[in-house]
């Protein structure tokens, strides 16, 4: 595979379930980033890992939890989340650090909560 | 903190003919970076086209090209001789010289008609 992959595409869960996105690059890149996008809105960054560590964490609901095990992998945890969370959920990927790194982005999990 | 608004949530173009998409920002740094990336429906988003704040000839790739503003905080992107696939939600997006975060616009959506 190439480029950034997410999985699942698609995600149907109640309030009081527990689930995890997974986000793959087979890029080589060392930045991996969650955002949000919800229709009508400018795509929200939730968070940013650089060389595996957090730098950024955009006052995001405990009930998201991130977790980035190596620069090529990013997963994000989900329990008990609310109806509002439903949304497009993208992973990106570029290299670290200052400079114009473009960011590629997965295809998304279209996320539901009922 | 940085914020981008593209102010045309929905643009048309009839198919060959010439659209632009307009975006302004607002930023105190004087060493940043442009970037259109575009969304086809239920498809990864894509880079269309970057800008380096740097440098003041404007960017092109082949049908796409930016007017690049900088006194004026603007960034807007003309797509020439358009065509059918160029339908999709386009982002503008600046990304400071200081970190690795990406501030993106809520999107403009282009249809193109035949």
């Amino acid at each position: 595979e190439t480029g950034v992959t997410q999985t699942p595409r698609h995600l149907v869960m109640g309030m009081t379930n527990k689930k995890s996105l997974k986000c793959e690059q087979h890029l080589g890149h060392n930045a991996m980033y969650w955002y949000k996008q919800s229709a009508k809105k400018p795509l929200e960054l939730m968070f940013v890992y650089n060389f595996k560590e957090q730098t950024e964490n955009n006052s995001v609901p405990s009930r998201f939890s991130p977790e980035c095990p190596n620069s090529s992998h990013l997963f994000l945890h989900l329990h008990t989340l609310q109806p509002e969370d439903s949304a497009l959920y993208l992973c990106a990927s570029s290299q670290a650090g200052v400079g114009g790194y473009e960011q590629y982005f997965g295809p998304g999990t279209r996320l539901t909560v009922t | 903190a940085q914020t981008v608004t593209q102010s045309q949530p929905e643009m048309s173009v009839q198919e060959a003919e010439t659209v632009t998409l307009s975006c302004t920002y607002d930023t105190s740094e004087s060493d940043y970076y442009l970037f259109w990336y575009k969304q086809p429906p239920s498809r990864q988003m894509i880079l269309v086209i970057r800008q380096e704040a740097y440098k003041q000839q404007n960017a092109t790739e082949n049908r796409f090209s930016v007017n690049f503003q900088k006194a004026a905080k603007s960034f807007s992107l003309k797509i020439s001789d358009s065509q059918l696939g160029d339908a999709a939600m386009y982002f503008c997006a600046y990304r400071s010289n200081n970190n690795n975060d990406m501030r993106f616009g809520a999107g403009t959506r282009l249809t193109v008609k035949p």
